[in-house]
């Protein structure tokens, strides 16, 4: 079973850049999560898809921060502009259905701002 | 505030030993918990997971919970130097999941 697939591995842009990150999911898994990981800390969730609904975005900073999941498959975040606040690395997860199902993440995309 | 509590460490072990991980969480109505393994400059990784109270193996892991303690615990048998890494410890609220920030492990051989 083909893995969480994530692009690009690495970015670097500078400050009030865009940016934009891909992500497609287990095959056939309904719910997909976006995550911002700072150094030291936990995942903190930015977004939740339920197929291509959004169940829970209350952490996603809105007046920089989009994402959207056309068809109820594939992903994308983006960041317009960037602050160097930003800088993480930014996973996407996806699970069978949400709540108690595990998740399972792809290798994440680094974001450097300068 | 929904909180997941992780005891940062790093907790040091030498190799063999058994490792101790523990975690507490803010929300009785919790009901799924998660452990995740993460390398350094890697994704988390699932090891466990545990839904009711009382004890959960799997190899050299086992996963304990306690709700009414509001505790889960994570211990690793038989430490290796491969288990070094950073342990997650995630639990849902609702459709959400929120993780801890995570103990570090390292295994001495």
């Amino acid at each position: 079973e083909a893995g969480v697939a994530q692009s690009p591995r690495y970015k670097i842009i500078e400050k009030r850049q865009s940016v934009a990150f891909w992500c497609n999911p287990i095959s056939g898994h309904a719910t997909l999560y976006w995550y911002q990981q700072i150094l030291g800390q936990g995942p903190k969730l930015l977004i939740q898809f339920q197929n291509n609904g959004v169940v829970d975005d209350s952490q996603l900073p809105k007046d920089r921060f989009s994402a959207e999941r056309l068809k109820g498959v594939d992903s994308t975040l983006k960041i317009q502009p960037a602050k160097l606040e930003d800088s993480a690395v930014y996973l996407c997860a996806s699970s069978l259905v949400s709540g108690d199902q595990p998740q399972h993440f792809g290798d994440g995309t680094r974001l450097s701002i300068l | 505030q929904k909180e997941v509590e992780q005891n940062s460490g790093p907790l040091s072990v030498p190799e063999g030993a058994i490792a101790s991980l523990n975690c507490t969480y803010s929300d009785r109505g919790s009901q799924s918990f998660f452990w995740y393994r993460q390398y350094s400059g890697k994704s988390p990784e699932l090891i466990m997971s545990i839904y009711s109270n009382g004890d959960k193996e799997d190899g050299r892991f086992t996963a304990q919970l306690n709700k009414a303690s509001q505790y889960v615990s994570l211990l690793i048998r038989d430490s290796q130097p491969s288990d070094s890494a950073t342990y997650l410890c995630a639990v849902t609220y609702g459709n959400k999941l929120v993780f801890g920030a995570g103990t570090i492990l390292r295994v001495k051989s």
